[in-house]
């Protein structure tokens, strides 16, 4: 069973517009976190947001989390073609290990 | 370079055929881990070691076994396999478990016909 579940399955933009994905979890979390993998290669570490935090930045990336709702959103802002990729989020569920969503597939157009 | 490594990258079985998937990590992690990835299925946990000399089923352990040699490297064994087990598997690890991000291998690509 998925802790994650990402939304939506695939998001198409054209580059320079914003993309947002958001994630929905079903357990309490200790932190959630976002990873890319582009097609054929293995997943990269993007941001990482504790429990009692609200919102996160990185570069061109923004990440919120509502623990009432267990749900966050990544905001890529300024997309590139290079971002095109599928994009994850993870929880910990209060555990040791972490679970992954199925993924919301971004295409970016030049 | 600092990461993790995986071999092979690619292997065809036949159905009942055994093999090891090796892991190696050179970035003193405590934690590894190895999920299989299938399509529309997202990554699915099969076995992890929070420390070296501990291992623990994860979502999907059936049909594997691991083994934490050291606190470099981390093995999963397929016994007898079976084509259900086609699918890319990777290896990642993290210094403290779920409180920082984990570096992932860049997969092994199984086929079992």
């Amino acid at each position: 069973s998925q802790q994650g579940e990402e939304d939506p399955q695939a998001l198409s933009i054209q580059e320079g517009e914003n993309a947002t994905m958001n994630c929905s979890y079903k357990t309490s979390i200790n932190n959630l976190q976002w990873y890319r993998q582009n097609s054929g290669r293995g997943l990269v570490h993007l941001i990482l947001i504790r429990s009692n935090e609200r919102e996160k930045h990185s570069g061109r990336l923004r990440v919120t989390l509502d623990t009432s709702k267990k749900s966050s959103s990544l905001l890529i802002t300024a997309s590139r073609a290079a971002d095109t990729a599928s994009y994850f989020c993870a929880t910990d569920g209060n555990t040791d290990k972490l679970i992954f969503g199925t993924g919301t597939r971004l295409q970016v157009f030049p | 370079n600092a990461g993790v490594t995986q071999t092979p990258k690619f292997q065809v079985l036949k159905t009942g055929q055994s093999m090891t998937l090796q892991c190696a990590q050179d970035m003193n992690h405590n934690s590894m881990y190895w999920y299989r990835q299938d399509p529309g299925m997202g990554l699915r946990l099969i076995y992890y070691s929070a420390s070296e000399g501990t291992t623990d089923k994860g979502e999907v352990p059936n049909g594997y076994n691991v083994s934490r040699l050291n606190k470099r490297e981390f093995s999963l064994r397929l016994e007898s396999a079976a084509p259900s087990q086609t699918s890319v598997y990777f290896c990642a690890s993290s210094s403290q478990g779920q409180l920082y991000g984990y570096t992932f291998g860049s997969g092994t690509r199984l086929t079992v016909v």
